[in-house]
């Protein structure tokens, strides 16, 4: 039931591209991004409802694809405090807005 | 807005000792939901509260674990007998549609 995330880490350059993938066996209703630094609290990033819809804010955007019960996110351009850990989070159709987060995917951003 | 607040942040208790955290939510927020999470993890469902009502329990939870949310506001999570397997970071999280974390309190059971 927990999504599957790939890659698990991930080592760029600043002003380098990257792409987080999540994947589900179930049925979704939505996806939920949060990322996470070490000893802090995840901070979350966006959410995404089915409907194959595109989010985004700044260079950091994720879709949705509902009939492969996939979601990636794009990190375009990393910056340093793009480091830290990604998560994706789940939510089956419940209406509870409980979340079955990812193992989680690295990602270190080096000068 | 303070955000999500949880006390204390950190907790070492001896084996066989109870504890009880504590979350403040966002105050508007009627959603409240408690996680576990271990060294390398993502986080994992404990419960989730709407407003007093708790509405959903993992089964993964064993008895000695037990949260309430008296009159909708802030909740505890308290774990009875504690055992070295219960050190985790126990985070909380309170929503309308997003859900925003506390820091979260770090157990060591020792």
């Amino acid at each position: 039931q927990q999504p599957v995330q790939s890659p698990q880490a991930v080592i760029l350059r600043e002003g380098e591209d990257a792409v987080i993938n999540c994947s589900s066996s179930k049925a979704l209703y939505s996806v939920h991004w949060y990322r996470q630094k070490h000893g802090e609290a995840p901070v979350f990033l966006m959410i995404l409802l089915k409907g194959g819809e595109q989010k985004g804010h700044d260079k950091i955007s994720a879709s949705f694809n509902e009939k492969k019960q996939q979601s990636s996110l794009y990190l375009t351009a990393s910056q340093l405090s793009y480091s830290g850990t990604y998560f994706c989070g789940t939510e089956i159709p419940s209406n509870t807005g409980k979340l079955i987060f990812g193992q989680g995917t690295t990602l270190q951003v080096k000068p | 807005d303070t955000g999500v607040s949880q006390n204390p942040r950190h907790k070492i208790t001896k084996r066989g000792q109870n504890v009880t955290f504590r979350c403040d939510p966002i105050s508007e927020h009627n959603r409240l939901y408690w996680y576990r999470q271990t060294l390398g993890q993502g986080p994992e469902f404990l419960t989730y509260f709407q407003n007093e009502a708790q509405l959903e329990k993992s089964r993964l939870l064993s008895d000695r674990f037990s949260a309430e949310r008296p009159k909708g506001s802030f909740s505890t999570l308290e774990i009875q007998r504690t055992e070295q397997g219960d050190s985790a970071m126990y985070l909380c999280a309170s929503a309308e549609t997003e859900a925003f974390f506390g820091q979260g309190t770090r157990l060591t059971v020792v």
